[in-house]
């Protein structure tokens, strides 16, 4: 089964607006992570929340996660064209028997802003 | 600020050709992953080490794949026998500890297989 399916796959808004990015998933989870990929570079970690939390703020960045309904989305607000990039989700599902489950990532969501 | 550190950024090989991938994870982290994403496609989980040996796999991470820690800084990973479809950029990762910290990831190594 597929986990972290992020909609929309592509979002171009003009600078300045609110960008929100959907993710998906579908077993239990430990916590949730976003990511940001500039093209053709590497991942840089945005903000964590665990299963337990609800909402969580980062500067310009809020991410909200419903365990009930198995999704979180990401609010970038008052965008910039530098936060152009790939956004993805990633679940974590450590047990606790102590395992380093590896993340499960979604196919991400392509941001573009429009100066 | 410490970071995932990894060689060399671009490798290019033959098919057939064995190639080994570095990383230097953080410092003082204990779990190491690999990771690989193939050109336009989601990121992917190899493999993930703890306590020198291997933790978990996943189904991509056949026998033709290894990882080894051989010192204190370095962690490797290995492929034997390289495929066209080896061509991805591979990803390190590493994290203070299992309890579903952050992962940090290097800024990765783009292999082609020719």
């Amino acid at each position: 089964s597929q986990q972290g399916e992020e909609d929309p796959q592509a979002l171009s808004i003009q600078e300045g607006e609110n960008a929100t990015m959907n993710c998906s998933y579908k077993t239990s989870i430990n916590n949730l992570q976003w990511y940001r990929q500039n093209s053709g570079r590497g991942l840089v970690h945005l903000i964590l929340i665990r299963s337990n939390e609800r909402e969580k703020h980062s500067g310009r960045l809020r991410v909200t996660l419903d365990t009930s309904k198995k999704s979180s989305s990401l609010l970038i607000t008052a965008s910039r064209a530098a936060d152009t990039a790939s956004y993805f989700c990633a679940t974590d599902a450590w047990d606790s028997g102590g395992g380093a489950d590896g993340l499960t990532f979604g196919k991400g969501t392509h941001l573009i802003i429009q100066p | 600020e410490p970071e995932v550190t990894q060689t060399p950024s671009h490798q290019v090989t033959q098919m057939g050709q064995e190639v080994i991938l570095r990383c230097v994870p953080i410092s003082n982290h204990l779990y190491f992953y690999w990771y690989r994403q193939i050109l336009g496609q989601k990121v992917e989980f190899l493999v993930s080490f703890y306590n020198n040996e291997i933790s978990e796999k996943s189904e991509i991470f056949d026998d033709q794949f290894s990882v080894e820690r051989p010192d204190g800084s370095n962690f490797t990973l290995k492929i034997r026998s390289t495929k066209l479809e080896d061509s991805a950029m591979y990803f390190c990762a590493s994290r203070n500890s299992g309890g579903g910290d952050t992962q940090y990831f290097g800024p990765g190594t783009r292999l082609t297989v020719l």
